[in-house]
């Protein structure tokens, strides 16, 4: 059965403290790890998609990477706008394009 | 700027008085899926629209039901709501990339459900 596992489960940071949030996944064949933020009361805002390992991929402050097992988001001098949680997702190769979602990191960030 | 919508925002409603939320989307994707959230947990997936053709995952209870009468829109239909279903019901879209590339799903703002 695939599965997702994100860590640690709440984070609190100092602005500017770099960090990283961690993903670790079994899949039947990976077709796409997916990040997404999601603020209190909205929905997922997509991030980023990875499917190779080694693959990077960076927007601002946020920094994601794949292994063959995990992925890591890297935040790096964050600031307070940053607070929200970060939910992590794959996408098998076989059957239907379902998402497989962490139950998410939730990262505050204070001034 | 394309997008997904849903309405409304914040829904109230009485335990057993069926209630319907709506999406609607401007990305002209042919997938749509609804999911279930409930507080500090992942979202659920209960089902999915590719293209006109309904598919249900397997622990989706009878009670929610879907209508897709178009491209654009897909309705959740919960027929007799109980206080377990207060949730936030999330609305993605997707399209089907070929080549078996990654395949993104964009999601609404959702709706917030409140059983009384």
């Amino acid at each position: 059965e695939d599965q997702v596992t994100q860590s640690p489960e709440a984070l609190r940071l100092q602005e500017g403290e770099s960090s990283s949030l961690n993903c670790s996944y079994t899949v039947s064949g990976l077709r796409g790890l997916f990040w997404y933020r999601q603020d209190p009361g909205k929905g997922p805002e997509f991030l980023f998609t990875l499917y190779s390992a080694g693959e990077e991929k960076e927007k601002e402050r946020l920094k994601a990477t794949l292994t063959k097992k995990e992925s890591f988001l890297h935040i790096t001098a964050p600031k307070p706008e940053d607070s929200a949680t970060y939910l992590c997702a794959v996408q098998a190769r076989t059957g239907f394009q379902k998402l497989v979602f962490g139950t998410g990191t939730r990262l505050l960030v204070s001034p | 700027d394309a997008m997904v919508i849903q309405n409304p925002r914040y829904q109230v409603t009485q335990f057993g008085k069926p209630v319907t939320l709506s999406c609607s989307q401007t990305l002209n994707h042919n997938v749509m899926y609804w999911y279930q959230q409930k507080s500090s947990q992942a979202p659920k997936l209960l089902f999915h629209y590719y293209d006109k053709d309904f598919n249900n995952e397997a622990d989706t209870p009878d009670n929610f039901q879907s209508r897709r009468p178009n491209t654009s829109f897909c309705f959740l239909d919960i027929r007799s709501p109980g206080l377990g279903d207060a949730a936030m019901y999330l609305c993605a879209t997707s399209t089907d990339l070929a080549g078996g590339k990654p395949d993104t799903q964009y999601f609404g703002p959702g709706t917030r459900l409140t059983v009384l």
